[in-house]
């Protein structure tokens, strides 16, 4: 079955800066990659996703990379403000209809 | 669009007693839903895919006679807790999928404590 990692755990960063978190999966077979933020006490909400069929896709100062050959995807914000301060999971598919889900990583925007 | 609401946003209930929480598209028809779990600083587990008209597959380990789901509707599904103790307190998600496949949308969440 499909095994994700997700790295770091941790992220700080100055408002301002960029961040970038990473996942690696074990299926080459996948094609589906979403990203989750998820706030305290809230449920996760979907930020951006990408197909297998295309490399890369933007939405404002967030983006998705993927490296099919690598078997990895990163999660890149830009520009970033204090309320990007959250949990953030990575997901990759399990057939026939299940995502399994990274472990997760607390990104902190300090002003 | 995609918002999947849930009810109630949280509960408090005495052990041995049973609870349900519901799940709802608001603006999609849902044929498939998730329950997952979620303890504090961990990742999401997942305990069940819901398929509208059938019975629920249950993830290892899962007790479906103690975690019951019903999906009546392509619309709603309910998770109850039976008999519940201390130890079943958690946060509660569901999720919908949309037509994409494997796109899903998160409900808010329901944090149960069982006193």
């Amino acid at each position: 079955g499909e095994n994700v990692e997700q790295h770091p755990s941790t992220l700080s960063v100055q408002e301002g800066d960029s961040a970038v978190i990473k996942c690696t999966y074990s299926d080459s077979a996948s094609n589906y990659f979403p990203w989750y933020k998820q706030e305290l006490g809230k449920g996760p909400q979907l930020i951006i996703d990408i197909r297998s069929n295309v490399g890369e896709k933007k939405d404002q100062r967030i983006a998705v990379t993927l490296n099919k050959t690598a078997k990895h995807f990163s999660l890149h914000i830009t520009e970033t403000q204090p309320e990007d301060s959250a949990v953030y999971f990575c997901a990759a598919p399990s057939p026939p209809d299940k995502l399994i889900f990274g472990t997760g990583t607390r990104l902190q925007v300090f002003p | 669009g995609a918002v999947v609401s849930q009810h109630p946003s949280w509960v408090i209930c005495k052990s041995g007693t049973s609870v349900k929480i519901e799940c709802r598209s608001l603006d999609f028809q849902a044929t498939t839903m998730f329950w997952y779990r979620q303890f504090p600083k961990q990742s999401l587990m997942l305990m069940a895919t819901s398929n509208e008209g059938s019975k629920a597959t249950y993830e290892q380990g899962v007790e479906k006679d103690k975690f019951l789901i019903n999906h009546a509707s392509l619309t709603l599904s309910t998770l109850t807790v039976t008999s519940a103790h201390p130890e079943d307190s958690s946060f509660y998600i569901c999720s919908a999928e949309d037509d994409g496949a494997y796109e899903q949308y998160f409900g808010p969440g329901t944090r149960l404590t069982v006193t």
